[in-house]
């Protein structure tokens, strides 16, 4: 059984460009689930997909989007990137959407914007 | 009010104490309470969940439950150098739509 997988592991980009993290879920799981982890923050939740549908969202403002693959993969975009957006950026797939399932998170993608 | 809340830290405690770490939360309709232990440059890993009030064990860690109070605390028994991190209270609220809510973490630090 693999588990969730995160790429790329580390970028740099600068202010105003854009960026696509990905993640492959734990086999098995239907849902996934992103959160942005600043230093010195807990996570907090951008969004969460479901059967390739956006199942919830945080307060995150509409350039950060994303999709989920039939295979129930997932990417992460933003565009215009600012300053602030230099963080931790985890993934975590669940066995379903509703709410007492566990999360299972991967290793996470840290982005610095310059 | 934060909706999750936990002392930043750090806390500090010799090795073979015991640690305790506490948490509130705002939502009282909040019903799935989880602890992860989070590295340093690593991402959270779950290592207890508890869904009624009163106390749960696995090996070394107790989480205990009141929600009249809306506290969840997680104790480390024989603390070890190892378990040095940072600890994420999460909560799944009853309202929304939000997987889990997390608090900030407390830092761990636990001295040979």
């Amino acid at each position: 059984e693999t588990g969730v997988t995160q790429s790329p592991t580390h970028l740099i980009k600068t202010r105003g460009q854009q960026v696509t993290l990905r993640c492959s879920s734990q086999s098995g799981h239907n849902t996934v689930s992103w959160y942005q982890q600043a230093l010195g923050q807990g996570p907090q939740f951008i969004f969460q997909y479901y059967r390739e549908e956006e199942n919830g969202r945080g307060n995150f403002p509409p350039r950060f989007s994303g999709l989920q693959f039939p295979n129930y993969s997932s990417e992460l975009n933003v565009n215009a990137l600012e300053l602030d957006d230099s963080a931790l950026y985890l993934c975590a797939s669940s066995l379903d959407a509703a709410g007492a399932n566990v999360l299972t998170f991967g290793a996470g993608s840290r982005l610095t914007v310059l | 009010q934060k909706e999750v809340e936990q002392n930043s830290g750090p806390l500090s405690v010799p090795e073979g104490a015991i640690a305790s770490l506490n948490c509130t939360y705002s939502d009282r309709g909040s019903q799935s309470f989880f602890w992860y232990r989070q590295y340093s440059g690593k991402s959270p890993e779950l290592i207890m969940s508890i869904y009624s009030n009163g106390d749960k064990e696995d090996g070394r860690f107790t989480a205990q439950l009141n929600k009249a109070s809306q506290y969840v605390s997680l104790l480390i028994r024989d603390s070890q150098p190892s378990d040095s991190a940072t600890y994420l209270c999460a909560v799944i609220r009853q309202s929304g739509n939000t997987p889990l809510v997390f608090g900030k973490g407390t830092r761990l630090s636990v001295i040979a």
